[in-house]
């Protein structure tokens, strides 16, 4: 199965600040089949991002995804207070899919 | 409203069952694969199994496979998932979740998960 790594495991931010988390993966990923999920404490999961760079409707364009193969980002431009949040990455090219361990984005 | 509400959770010793399910309004279920995802305390996240539009293929992760079962009710706009032999590891929050489109996608849907805790 494809281990998915993401760094760092917390980030310490201010409002306002630029975030950039990784994730990368053990082997390529399908047709860039990664995506992206905020969760908030005692919430489910929500998707942001899907095929590495396809913005879910609604999310802010503060948000974007990249990458290709084997590393992935997601960036969020100007941090605001609702982000701060634990994100996961997903592959789904690959059976079975798989998460990354999340990058918590705590506030500095 | 397009939600997914989850049910059936609970406390069971080692060795038990539980069948926890899943109800769809808002939307026709019975157009996309189905998941089950669940989350230990205090980790990450982890695909369970999912189920095919009309039943017909289920897919499993290696850890429950042989001991959990997912099926569907397209008539109730429902999921389950039947967990037998439970172990103290498959303690965990679990979520229900809409595939967008493919047997293995992004997840576009969630419930709100249903507490499943193994003890004695």
């Amino acid at each position: 199965e494809i281990v998915l790594t993401q760094s760092p495991g917390t980030l310490s931010l201010s409002p306002g600040e630029r975030a950039t988390l990784s994730c990368r993966a053990s082997q390529s990923v399908r047709a860039n089949h990664i995506a992206w999920y905020q969760q908030k404490p005692g919430l489910a999961p929500r998707l942001l991002f899907f095929g590495a760079s396809y913005r879910v409707t609604g999310i802010p364009d503060r948000f974007s995804g990249s990458g290709s193969g084997t590393d992935f980002t997601l960036t969020i431009t100007r941090l605001e207070p609702e982000d701060f949040a634990v994100y996961y990455c997903q592959q789904y090219g690959d059976s079975p899919p798989t998460f990354g361990q999340g990058t918590e984005v705590e506030l500095k | 409203e397009v939600k997914l509400v989850e049910s059936g959770g609970g406390l069971v010793q080692p060795g038990g069952s539980l069948r926890l399910s899943c109800v769809g309004s808002g939307f026709s279920l019975s157009a996309y694969w189905m998941s089950w995802v669940r989350q230990a305390p205090g980790k990450g996240l982890e695909w369970v199994a999912n189920i095919k539009q009309d039943g017909s293929e289920e897919n499993y992760v290696d850890s429950v496979r042989g001991r959990f079962t997912i099926s569907r009710d397209n008539t109730r706009n429902s999921v389950y998932l039947q967990m037998n032999t439970l172990r103290v590891e498959d303690t965990a929050v679990y979520y229900c979740a809409k595939n967008q489109l493919l047997i293995h996608d992004a997840f576009n849907l969630w419930g709100q998960g249903t507490v499943v805790t193994v003890s004695s």
